[in-house]
């Protein structure tokens, strides 16, 4: 069956040190991969797109990286601060099908 | 641009009771959707439409219609509500398939 595996649902990290977070899928064939960021009672907001044959997409101190092999998405939040706390979805298009959402993992950033 | 704009925010049903929760936007998207989602189980796809007059369903419509007579709204029916309809709501647009954008959300509670 098919399925999307967020790595953990909670990741505790030191201010300043770079979180790391893992999306996983089986039984897809993707054809971009996207991460959303979700704040406490609100919607989802978009942060990055990265598609089959890119191999790493950056935006400020954000970066993606997709592996088709291993089946695997890693996004990296570098000098993180509290700010950053939040729910991080993954999500992934494959052919016709409508984006299919993983569960999230929540970041805390201690100070 | 207000974005997608979710009314009401909250709600609190009797079981049995219909209610229609509404959205709207405003970017001129062809693609619009409804998601419920639980605690710690991610984002469900109920029913989604790529444009106006033209809706399908996702992964949990039972319980839920849908219209999309115009481009700007797509609004979603409980027709008898159930308890395990409790849960949040959040309806999306998009442009393409890509790059989804939210509205903050509805809370409805079934008792």
């Amino acid at each position: 069956s098919q399925k999307i595996e967020q790595n953990s649902e909670a990741l505790n990290i030191q201010e300043g040190k770079t979180a790391t977070l893992t999306c996983n899928y089986t039984n897809y064939s993707p054809a971009y991969l996207q991460w959303y960021r979700q704040d406490p009672g609100r919607g989802p907001v978009f942060l990055l797109l990265i598609r089959e044959n890119e191999k790493e997409k950056r935006k400020e101190r954000l970066k993606v990286t997709f592996d088709t092999t291993l089946k695997q998405s890693l996004f990296h939040i570098t000098a993180s601060q509290p700010a950053d706390s939040a729910t991080y979805l993954c999500a992934l298009h494959s052919g016709n099908t409508p984006l299919v959402f993983g569960k999230g993992t929540r970041l805390s950033v201690i100070a | 641009n207000a974005g997608v704009t979710q009314t009401p925010k909250f709600r609190i049903l009797k079981i049995g009771q219909s209610m229609t929760l509404q959205c709207t936007q405003d970017m001129n998207h062809n693609y619009m959707y409804w998601y419920r989602q639980d605690p710690g189980m991610g984002l469900k796809l109920i029913y989604y439409s790529v444009g106006a007059g033209i809706t399908d369903k996702g992964e949990v419509p039972n319980g839920y219609n849908v219209s999309r007579s115009t481009t700007e709204d797509f609004p979603l029916r409980l027709e008898l509500a159930a308890p395990s309809q409790t849960s949040v709501y959040f309806c999306a647009s998009s442009r393409t398939t890509v790059e989804q954008f939210f509205g903050p959300g509805t809370r409805l509670t079934v008792l």
